[in-house]
């Protein structure tokens, strides 16, 4: 149990378009999830916190209009990177906090590898 | 959030235990220490937490002393399969936003 998933696995798009990444909690409800980003041979790190139904939290230094989270529902959330250029170009994973566990123990998706040419 | 030190790569050998240590000096009262692995283009997966003493599961064991300003993780007998980055994190309880502060993490590298 306590699976999420990532949609799509791996993109790559023109500089200037915008690109969704989908993240699904499958079989548990996730009142939190967090955004993270990674650039080779580099930690993880953490971009945003959102919480079902309302507005994320972005860390410093992290452009909410560039990055656009939503969270609908207790088993979506989407990032929305706008205007992407090449510097945009990681690894983006998100994690999920299962409704009935502590923050402690967090569900990390698979990551999407994001590609701006 | 207090801040992990740990070594920032360490070689093995398959079947051998590796123990990889972490120190976290400012731990609050009621943080948990959480470590994570984490596979080339994957995302991390949970492996272990504590709060103190020994915690073993089917994966690892972790070891906290008393004072908890460090902490080991000790996997047994490893294969090339656990060749991946761990990270060790510490984390505050339930109630708090709850954010994972990742380190640079240890770069295991298991040898046949």
């Amino acid at each position: 149990g306590a699976v999420v998933s990532q949609h799509p696995s791996r993109v790559i798009c023109k500089s200037g378009t915008s690109v969704k990444i989908e993240c699904r909690s499958l079989d548990f409800q996730a009142t939190t999830m967090f955004w993270y980003r990674q650039f080779p041979k580099q930690s993880l790190m953490l971009m945003a916190t959102s919480n079902e139904g309302s507005k994320a939290t972005y860390e410093q230094g992290v452009e909410k209009d560039k990055f656009l989270i939503n969270h609908a529902s207790l088993t979506l959330s989407t990032l929305t990177v706008t205007s992407a250029h090449p510097e945009d170009s990681s690894f983006y994973i998100c994690s999920a906090k299962h409704r009935d566990r502590g923050y402690h123990e967090q569900y990390f998706g698979p990551g999407t590898r994001l590609t701006v040419t | 959030l207090a801040k992990t030190t740990q070594p920032i790569s360490m070689d093995s050998y398959e079947g051998q235990e590796v123990n990889i240590t972490c120190s976290h000096n400012n731990i609050a009262t009621n943080d948990y220490i959480t470590w994570y692995q984490q596979f080339p283009s994957q995302g991390p997966r949970f492996i272990i937490q504590g709060y103190k003493t020994k915690v073993t599961n089917e994966v690892a064991s972790l070891f906290i002393p008393a004072d908890r300003k460090s902490s080991t993780l000790s996997l047994p007998r490893v294969s090339l399969s656990d060749t991946a980055v761990y990270y060790c994190l510490v984390v505050p309880p339930g109630g708090s936003q709850g954010n994972l502060i990742f380190g640079k993490g240890t770069k295991l590298s298991v040898k046949p």
